[in-house]
C-alpha cells in the first residue's frame, strides 16, 4: 500500500462548512494527488503536488483547496462544503523509479457526506 | 484533453472461463497505462503497468496489451475465477515535464459466477 493513510476515512458534514481530509505517507515519495470518484463519472483529479509547495490544478478544481508543507502530508480543504461534493475522496502517490515505471499506489479512501 | 473509454461497462462470466476487458484512448502520445482492481468499498491495487515503449506485461493469469497507435490496451484473465470479481480500471499516463497525472477510464465490472 505504500504507506500510505488518509484521515478522517468516515465524515458528516453540513453545507456550509469547511472540512479537511488528510494524507500522509511514509515514504517520501514526491507526486502526491487527490481524486474524487462518484458513480457514472468513475475516478476524477482535484489537485496534484509535485514537491512541497508545487501543487497544480486538476480537472474538478472548483471548491477545493489543497497544501503541502511538507513531503509527508497533503491536505485537501473545502471551503465551504456543499452537498455535490458528497464523494468518495482517494489520495494517491507516484513512485517513479529509473526507468520510467511509473505505478501509482491508493490511500483507503474518505466517504465524505455533506448534508 | 485525453479521454479513457472502457467496454463493456459490466461483465458476467462462468467461472473458468477466459476473458478480455478493452481500454481505449483518444491522444496516443501516452507516457504509460496502468490496469487497477477495485473492490467494493476499497481503494485501487494496482495489477499491471505498461511503459510506452512496451507491448505487452504479465502477471500470473493477468496480461496487458498496449496498440499505441491505434489507442487501445486489453486486460487478458484467464481461466476466471470468483475471486476476480471487482471493477477494473484502466488509466493512461501523461508526462509533461515534471509534471505525471493519470486519466481514467469510468472502469469495466466484472462477476465471475461460481
Amino acid at each position: 500500500d505504500a504507506g500510505i493513510t488518509q484521515s478522517p476515512r468516515h465524515k458528516v458534514t453540513e453545507t456550509g462548512t469547511p472540512v479537511t481530509l488528510r494524507c500522509h505517507q511514509t515514504e517520501n515519495h514526491r507526486y502526491m494527488y487527490w481524486y474524487r470518484q462518484d458513480p457514472g463519472h468513475g475516478l476524477r483529479l482535484i489537485h496534484y503536488s509535485y514537491g512541497v509547495k508545487d501543487t497544480d490544478k486538476g480537472e474538478v478544481s472548483d471548491g477545493y483547496s489543497v497544501s503541502r508543507s511538507k513531503t509527508e502530508d497533503f491536505l485537501l480543504t473545502l471551503e465551504s462544503a456543499t452537498s455535490s461534493q458528497t464523494s468518495v475522496y482517494f489520495c494517491a502517490i507516484t513512485s517513479r523509479p529509473s526507468g520510467g515505471a511509473d505505478t501509482q499506489y491508493f490511500g483507503p479512501g474518505t466517504r465524505l457526506t455533506v448534508l | 484533453k485525453q479521454e479513457v473509454t472502457q467496454i463493456p461497462a459490466a461483465l458476467s462470466v462462468p467461472e473458468g472461463e477466459n476473458l478480455v476487458l478493452n481500454c481505449s484512448f483518444t491522444d496516443s502520445a501516452i507516457y504509460n497505462l496502468q490496469w487497477f482492481r477495485q473492490d467494493p468499498g476499497k481503494g485501487l491495487t494496482s495489477l499491471l503497468l505498461i511503459q510506452s515503449s512496451q507491448r505487452e506485461q504479465t502477471s500470473g493469469r493477468l496480461n496487458a496489451s498496449l496498440d499505441k497507435s491505434s489507442g487501445r490496451s486489453t486486460l487478458y484473465i484467464a481461466a476466471s475465477q470468483p475471486g476476480d470479481s471487482a471493477t477494473y480500471l484502466c488509466a493512461v499516463g501523461e508526462d509533461r515535464g515534471s509534471n505525471y497525472k493519470l486519466t481514467f477510464g469510468k472502469g469495466t465490472l466484472l462477476t465471475v459466477n461460481p
